[in-house]
């Protein structure tokens, strides 16, 4: 089934170290996203793709990056983790900006900082 | 920036009875997205609306963009056990989705 897929599901890293997180789609989507969520509160948006053209939020800090080498693939980078970046990180996909811009999300990845 | 009231919070209800949310804002928004999200699971999307008073259906679920294209509601007809989650809407407009912060809703047997 076409669906957006993250790996892994459970991430555990230390304080400081840089770790990634992957999503990957067969939609066939143009636009790609990273959201940030933390418990019981709704998805912050962190950047979007749209193709290869990158879209960072204002309030995004630098810590996190974000590539994606081709329409399937697209990573978060967390260059150096702290503790506040404990979340469930959310990738979705949309097949435009507007009009068919409906987002399908992945599972998730959970980040534990220790 | 923008702001979605999502409301109620959370809800408590028997199984058979129905349901409704609803989102409202002081922004106009071009899309309305509602979604499901269990524990430890992204948000699944139940139904998308794109036009000013469109009325969507999907099985129990009813969801309507509002007229003036500032609010939009969601009702689920005869809950059952598995209903239980949090549901969020999603408003766009100015190239992003802006999100509520979901009513939690808990459906007793």
């Amino acid at each position: 089934d076409a669906m957006v897929i993250q790996n892994p599901r459970y991430q555990v890293t230390q304080f400081g170290k840089p770790v990634t997180l992957s999503c990957s789609q067969t939609l066939n989507h143009n636009v790609m996203y990273w959201y940030q969520q933390k418990s019981s509160q709704a998805p912050k948006l962190l950047f979007h793709y749209y193709d290869k053209d990158f879209n960072n939020e204002a309030d995004t800090p630098d810590n996190f990056q974000s590539r994606r080498p081709n329409t399937s693939f697209c990573f978060l980078d967390i260059r150096s983790p702290g503790l506040g970046d404990a979340a469930m990180y959310l990738c979705a996909t949309s097949r435009d900006l507007i009009p068919y811009n409906e987002q399908f999300f992945g599972p998730g990845t959970r980040l534990t900082v220790l | 920036g923008q702001q979605l009231n999502q409301s109620p919070q959370s809800m408590f209800i028997q199984e058979g009875e129905d349901v409704s949310m609803n989102c409202t804002s002081s922004s106009i928004f071009n899309t309305w997205l509602w979604y499901k999200q269990d524990p430890g699971e992204g948000p699944v999307l139940l139904i998308a609306l794109y036009k000013a008073g469109e009325l969507t259906s999907n099985g129990r679920l009813t969801a309507q963009f509002g007229i003036t294209r500032k609010d939009s509601f969601l009702n689920i007809s005869a809950s059952i056990p598995s209903d239980v989650g949090i549901y969020f809407c999603a408003g766009y407009n100015f190239n992003k989705f802006y999100f509520g912060s979901g009513t939690k809703l808990n459906v007793k047997p």
